[in-house]
């Protein structure tokens, strides 16, 4: 597609319940990035896909936090569990071009944990 | 790991002046340096970046400059005008692979 595209853009759930967040990287874009940011702060790095690489997984905060991204392409965040502190809007960006390429971001999921 | 400083958290200008974001980082090895805007209720878009073999780079009214040595960079942007009300990221890495953000500049641009 023409850009990075995220869904769902708001999700609201209650604590204790598990979600799953998605993003659709650029078609072609090798490295797929989640991040986290929470309101008012910076980006807070989560996990790095590259190609057919083992992920960097080493942001994730607990083991209720996992990531996988299929066939190259669509990656899936999912959060067990969820706890207040996890709400925040989580983004995703992917890269192509080469290592000196910026990244495209999506236009994030808005998580709130009620 | 790398580590990212940015100053100031916010920093407020009439339009038509300039405004300068500093950044600093930890890790020698970085060698890319690329700057974010972020609007209310959207992803950060890439504006500008720097590799560590460049001193200063420009693109019309923003520019970067990097100090190695001393492992600072600073965006600068003049003439400002009230589209540019956002927040500002500055980061780091090495070949882009894994880049750490600084915590963001709230800049606000008065007409």
């Amino acid at each position: 597609g023409a850009g990075v595209s995220q869904s769902p853009s708001n999700k609201v759930t209650e604590k204790g319940k598990d979600v799953e967040l998605r993003c659709d990287p650029i078609s072609g874009h090798t490295a797929l990035y989640w991040y986290r940011q929470s309101l008012g702060q910076g980006l807070e790095f989560l996990i790095y896909f590259q190609g057919n690489s083992a992920p960097d997984k080493s942001g994730l905060p607990s083991d209720r936090f996992s990531a996988e991204r299929t066939g190259g392409s669509v990656s899936t965040l999912t959060i067990q569990r969820t706890q207040q502190e996890d709400s925040a809007v989580y983004l995703c960006a992917s890269r192509g071009g080469g290592e000196y390429a910026g990244y495209t971001f999506g236009s994030g999921t808005r998580l709130t944990v009620v | 790991g790398e580590n990212v400083e940015q100053h100031p958290s916010t920093l407020s200008v009439q339009e038509g002046d300039s405004a300068v974001i500093k950044c600093t980082y930890s890790d020698s090895a970085s060698n890319y340096f690329p700057w974010y805007k972020q609007e209310l209720g959207k992803g950060p878009q890439l504006i500008i970046d720097i590799r560590s073999n460049v001193g200063e780079k420009k693109d019309q009214r923003i520019a970067v400059t990097l100090n190695k040595t001393a492992k600072h960079f600073s965006l600068h942007i003049t003439e400002t005008q009230p589209e540019d009300s956002a927040v500002y990221f500055c980061a780091a890495g090495a070949g882009g692979f894994k880049t750490i953000f600084g915590a963001g500049t709230r800049l606000f641009v008065k007409a």
